[in-house]
């Protein structure tokens, strides 16, 4: 059975600070991995996935994940935040089929 | 294009009332997926439809909860009786290949 732990359930952060949110996770098969973003009152949006090739995966809004096999972890990170990143992430591990195993959530709270 | 629709939005019921949810997926998706979002936690599947059939429900409790997607297109959610503990948000997402998940905007319960 697949299984994912994110590591911190509230993470605050100063604007402009670095950020990394971390995600690990338990199979016994190759996986995709994911993490999807849910800002207040809205529903969960994909903000990057690793399916396979290159471990170092990025998203539009400039947030980046590596998928590391050895210490099963797909960390989130963010050299810089902005106010507007305030928001819930989901880290989320996929073995076949669609079926998705999601952790409980990173609150990212970004403070002027 | 559009996104994965459902209503409604919000709902209250007493425990031991029957409540249904609506979910229209995108366009051409064939896979369509229930979560349940208890607060402080990730969603957790209750069902995967492949069109019309099931292909999981494992974790739907099947004594209250049921589930049909009956001409493959969009699915209905229904609880009978409610219990405090179905208090949630209750996701609906669709996808076309098994991976990448698109979500709606979820339904809110609240059991009284």
């Amino acid at each position: 059975a697949q299984s994912v732990t994110q590591l911190d359930s509230q993470v605050p952060v100063f604007e402009e600070a670095p950020v990394e949110l971390r995600c690990n996770y338990s199979s016994s098969v190759s996986v995709y991995l994911f993490w999807y973003v849910q800002y207040p009152n809205q529903g969960l949006q994909l903000l990057l996935k690793y399916l396979s090739g290159s471990t170092l995966v990025e998203s539009i809004n400039g947030f980046e994940a590596e998928f590391n096999k050895s210490q099963t972890s797909f960390h989130l990170r963010k050299p810089s935040v902005h106010i507007s990143d305030t928001a819930e992430y989901f880290c989320a591990v996929s073995e076949s089929a669609g079926k998705s195993t999601f952790g409980d959530g990173t609150t990212l709270t970004v403070k002027p | 294009e559009a996104g994965v629709a459902q209503s409604p939005r919000y709902k209250i019921i007493e425990k031991r009332q029957s409540v249904a949810f609506w979910c229209n997926p995108i366009s051409g998706h064939a896979t369509l997926y229930w979560y349940q979002q208890i607060l402080g936690q990730g969603p957790k599947l209750l069902i995967q439809f492949q069109n019309n059939g099931v292909v999981d429900d494992s974790q739907l409790p099947k004594d209250r909860f049921s589930a049909e997607r009956l001409k493959g297109v969009d699915s209905t959610l229904k609880i009978q009786p409610a219990k405090l503990e179905d208090s949630a948000v209750y996701l609906c997402a669709s996808s076309l290949e098994q991976s990448e998940q698109y979500f709606g905007p979820g339904t809110r319960l609240t059991v009284t």
